[in-house]
């Protein structure tokens, strides 16, 4: 599969716990988005990365979470201390170019 | 003010008539301009991207760009059942509406 892949696809924690989610993005894509979906939502958009550079951060994002693209492949997105309010569908997406841009399955947090 | 706003729905449309799905921005320097298609339980898939004022045409499907106006349509011709999901309007780095559900029926 050359699709765009997320790990886990599922993830439960106990509220106050640290989560972190991988994204590897189609190969050679340069661009790298991080989005929150809940039920009834469009996705919100929480990052964005051009190679390694963290280039836009949702100011919706509190201090709890973090991004990184190291090396301009992978990306993680870690969310410390989590609260019930973070149950969400985490999707990240990655393009080439600007008139593009492909989403993985997405990780389902269900915090509890 | 939302940066994109679309209407919710559902719009309920018969198979075969024109489905028209509209959203408004607010960003008048945004350049970009893309609509997804959602299943319920799925992913977004793209299905057009514009950025030149006025129509693009792809299969049945037409994005319509009006700057000036700052909204953005999606006519969908010969509707099917098979195309009932969510539609999301995203602009700039793909800052995304709501989206608004559309449902086709026989």
């Amino acid at each position: 599969d050359t699709g765009v892949s997320q790990d886990p696809r599922h993830k439960i924690t106990k509220r106050g716990q640290n989560v972190t989610f991988r994204c590897d993005p189609i190969s050679e894509h340069n661009r790298l988005y991080w989005y929150r979906q809940t039920l009834g939502q469009g996705p919100e958009f929480l990052t964005y990365f051009q190679n390694e550079a963290q280039l836009e951060k949702s100011r919706l994002l509190s201090d709890r979470f973090s991004a990184e693209r190291p090396k301009g492949s992978f990306s993680t997105l870690e969310i410390q201390r989590t609260e019930q309010g973070d149950s969400a569908m985490y999707l990240c997406a990655s393009s080439l170019s600007k008139s593009e841009a492909f989403f993985g399955q997405g990780t389902r947090l269900t915090v509890v | 003010q939302k940066e994109v706003e679309q209407n919710s729905g559902p719009l309920s449309v018969p198979e075969g008539a024109i489905a028209s799905l509209n959203c408004t921005y607010s960003d008048r320097g945004s350049q970009s301009f893309f609509w997804y298609r959602q299943y319920s339980g799925k992913s977004p898939e793209l299905i057009m991207f514009i950025y030149s004022n006025g129509d693009k045409e792809d299969g049945r499907f037409t994005a319509q760009l009006n700057k000036a106006s700052q909204y953005v349509s999606l006519l969908i011709r010969d509707s099917q059942p098979s195309d009932s999901a969510t539609y999301l309007c995203a602009v700039k780095w793909l800052i995304f509406g709501t989206g608004t559900r559309l449902q086709v029926f026989p």
